[in-house]
């Protein structure tokens, strides 16, 4: 089955760090942009970044260049995304998703994970 | 940035019938546009891509149309399933945008 499996919810406090992950299975993993979307509460979807596990190559939306740091491994087929620095406004729920080769829409969504960040 | 307006931002309509949804871009995208549709609690899931094709196993209930700046989806014959947020995406220029959403809520 073609699938994106994320990693669980996560409760952290301000000033901790975290990474959290998206396994691709089903599909040549390499092959295929994964990007990152943040939907905060009640609110609407927000494109992050994206990368190509297939050399890596990451682009970052302005919003969040110099926030977040997108990474893959190509060995296990995950990427990761990852806050040095958590704040409470970084709590939101977390999608990756698959971008399709040709026409460059996201075909395949993770389940998302929701990332609590609370003193 | 390339800003894509929905509108309405939120509409009630009963099972049954047809709706439409809009969205426009700050500038043209040829026809580099995605609907997706969005349940409570789940993750978005793609139906249209490049404006008007329809992604593998969604109803035909669902359509899209448009180029350039102005684009709809429009549902006809509303289901029960249909009840959900529709959020368009532009693919055209990074960074990747997204329309505020539009929520369908029943009647």
């Amino acid at each position: 089955e073609v699938q994106l499996v994320q990693s669980g919810a996560e409760v952290k406090k301000p000033g901790e760090s975290l990474k959290i992950s998206c396994k691709g299975s089903g599909y040549t993993f390499t092959s295929y942009w994964i990007g990152w979307v943040r939907q905060m509460p009640g609110k609407g979807l927000e494109w992050m970044g994206i990368i190509y596990p297939g050399d890596s190559d990451t682009r970052y939306s302005p919003s969040f260049q110099g926030q977040v740091t997108i990474s893959a491994d190509r060995s296990i087929s995950t990427a990761f995304l990852q806050w040095s620095s958590l704040k409470a406004s970084d709590t939101a729920i977390y999608y990756c998703a698959r971008r399709h080769t040709g026409y460059q829409y996201f075909d395949l969504w993770g389940r998302g994970t929701l990332v609590t960040v609370s003193s | 940035d390339i800003q894509m307006t929905q509108s309405p931002s939120s509409l009630s309509a009963s099972v049954g019938d047809r709706v439409t949804i809009t969205c426009r871009a700050s500038q043209g995208i040829s026809r580099w546009l995605a609907w997706y549709q969005q349940k409570p609690e789940k993750a978005p899931e793609s139906l249209i891509y490049a404006a008007s094709s329809l992604q593998s196993g969604v109803p035909s209930r669902f359509s899209g149309s448009g180029s350039g700046t102005d684009f709809t989806l429009t549902i006809s014959n509303l289901q029960p399933e249909d009840f959900a947020t529709y959020y368009c995406q532009q693919y055209s220029n990074d960074p990747i945008t997204f329309g505020q959403g539009t929520r369908l809520e029943i009647k």
